[in-house]
């Protein structure tokens, strides 16, 4: 049973990055078995995709955000990361890691969740 | 593409509660639910439609057919009280925006 793990500052300035990771536990990040996806949720919204890793290394974003997103992998460290470049507080939510097996469009695993606020 | 639901359903204790989730032409794509409680992460209920996974009741099940999907759920229980998500994939992953079941 995969687990995810989101980690990362609670509180990030206007105008700054906003990194997260996300440890994979129960299996290799890179094996090739799945896809992983970040999402947010801001408070009392719903949910909204970020972006996702293949287990090619190719990356899909969401339109909205593309220009000032990065998704990448760790693989020494059996982590996923996101970056997000000068945000604002519109960027405050909860962000989940979630993942989904090969080839599939459904995320069977999600992490708990981390919540992020952008405030000076 | 854009996921349409209903912002909230209200079922009576052990009645059957209804969600719909449409789009353009959404029964040509598969859809997938997700129920989610306060505080807590999202949980895959159905996923290509109409599967449940290990651990979801059979009380749930899933529809989807021409502009729109359905996930029913039978015998509405009290831990059923949440809020629910649509979602596909089109290019990219879509959510509906929520609906939020309250158990009268």
């Amino acid at each position: 049973q995969v687990q995810l793990q989101e980690s990362g500052p609670g509180l990030v300035k206007p105008s700054q990055t906003l990194s997260l990771t996300c440890a994979v536990s129960s299996g290799s990040i890179d094996s090739g078995s799945y896809y992983w996806s970040w999402i947010r949720q801001p408070a009392g919204k719903g949910l909204e995709w970020i972006g996702r890793l293949f287990s090619s290394g190719n990356t899909n974003y969401n339109p909205s955000l593309k220009s000032r997103l990065t998704i990448s992998v760790d693989a020494s460290k059996n982590q996923l990361s996101l970056k997000l470049t000068n945000v604002t507080a519109a960027d405050t939510a909860v962000y989940y890691c979630a993942g989904s097996g090969k080839y599939l469009t459904h995320f069977d695993y999600w992490g708990q969740g981390i919540l992020v606020i952008v405030s000076s | 593409y854009e996921l349409t639901q209903p912002i909230s359903v209200s079922v009576a204790l052990g009645q059957t509660a209804r969600i719909t989730c449409g789009g353009d032409d959404i029964g040509n794509t598969n859809v997938h639910w997700y129920q989610q409680k306060p505080g807590l992460a999202p949980v895959l209920a159905i996923y290509r439609n109409d599967n449940r996974p290990s651990g979801i009741p059979e009380r749930f099940s899933g529809s989807n057919s021409e502009n729109t999907a359905t996930l029913t759920i039978s015998r509405v229980q009290v831990e059923d009280e949440a809020d629910y998500y649509c979602q596909v994939w089109d290019s990219e992953v879509v959510f509906g925006g929520g609906t939020k079941l309250t158990v009268l």
